[in-house]
């Protein structure tokens, strides 16, 4: 099965700062790479994603890149805001379809 | 379109009581998951619904569990005799074919 870390497990930065979160998986069949963000007493959601075929892909202030031959992808905030603070799980897999495997998550502070 | 919906939020119960939970994807989304998340871990995959056909069920569904989805739209997961250990967020997912899942809010389960 999928071997997946996620490094650091918890990471605190200034506001404006930028954070950069490390998703390892062991799997080589995975092609698809996502990052979810889980707010307190709420589900977890989609934020960004990215597919075996591309190296990056940016959504105003949050990238993901992926490094397929290393079998780890990041995820980058930008101009980080308060609002930020969340708990971030990875979850590679095959498709975006099948039951999602999550990481075991990163807890960002942002701090004002 | 109004999201995953989850009824209840909350539940608190004793332990050996039968707890029911409802979920109800988002329209015309013909895929539905339940996962489970304890604190501090990330979501855990129970089972998956396509239309009314449960195709798949994690060994962690135990025979006290039991889901379905009679007419392939809203879904209930039931606990039987309750234990301590079942105290958990237990998140319904929604989906497509070939599209990412969205999740709901969760119903945060509470066993004395």
């Amino acid at each position: 099965g999928e071997n997946v870390e996620q490094h650091p497990s918890t990471l605190s930065v200034q506001e404006g700062d930028s954070a950069v979160i490390k998703c390892t998986y062991s799997d080589s069949a995975s092609n698809y790479f996502p990052w979810y963000k889980q707010e307190l007493g709420k589900g977890p959601q989609l934020i960004i994603d990215i597919r075996s075929n591309v190296g990056e892909k940016k959504d105003q202030r949050i990238a993901v890149t992926l490094n397929k031959t290393a079998k780890h992808f990041s995820l980058h905030i930008t101009e980080t805001q308060p609002e930020d603070s969340a708990v971030y799980f990875c979850a590679p897999g095959e498709t975006s379809y099948d039951k999602v495997i999550f990481g075991p998550g990163t807890s960002l502070s942002v701090i004002p | 379109d109004t999201g995953v919906s989850q009824d209840p939020r909350h539940k608190i119960t004793k332990r050996g009581q039968n707890v029911t939970f409802r979920c109800d994807p988002i329209s015309e989304h013909n895929r539905l998951y339940w996962y489970r998340q304890t604190l501090g871990q990330g979501p855990e995959f129970l089972t998956y619904f396509q239309n009314e056909a449960q195709l798949e069920k994690s060994r962690l569904l135990s025979d006290r569990f039991s889901a379905e989805r009679p007419k392939g739209s809203f879904s209930t997961l039931e606990i039987q005799r309750t234990e301590q250990g079942d105290s958990a967020m237990y998140l319904c997912a929604s989906s497509r074919d070939l599209e990412a899942q969205y999740f709901g809010p969760g119903t945060r389960l509470t066993v004395t």
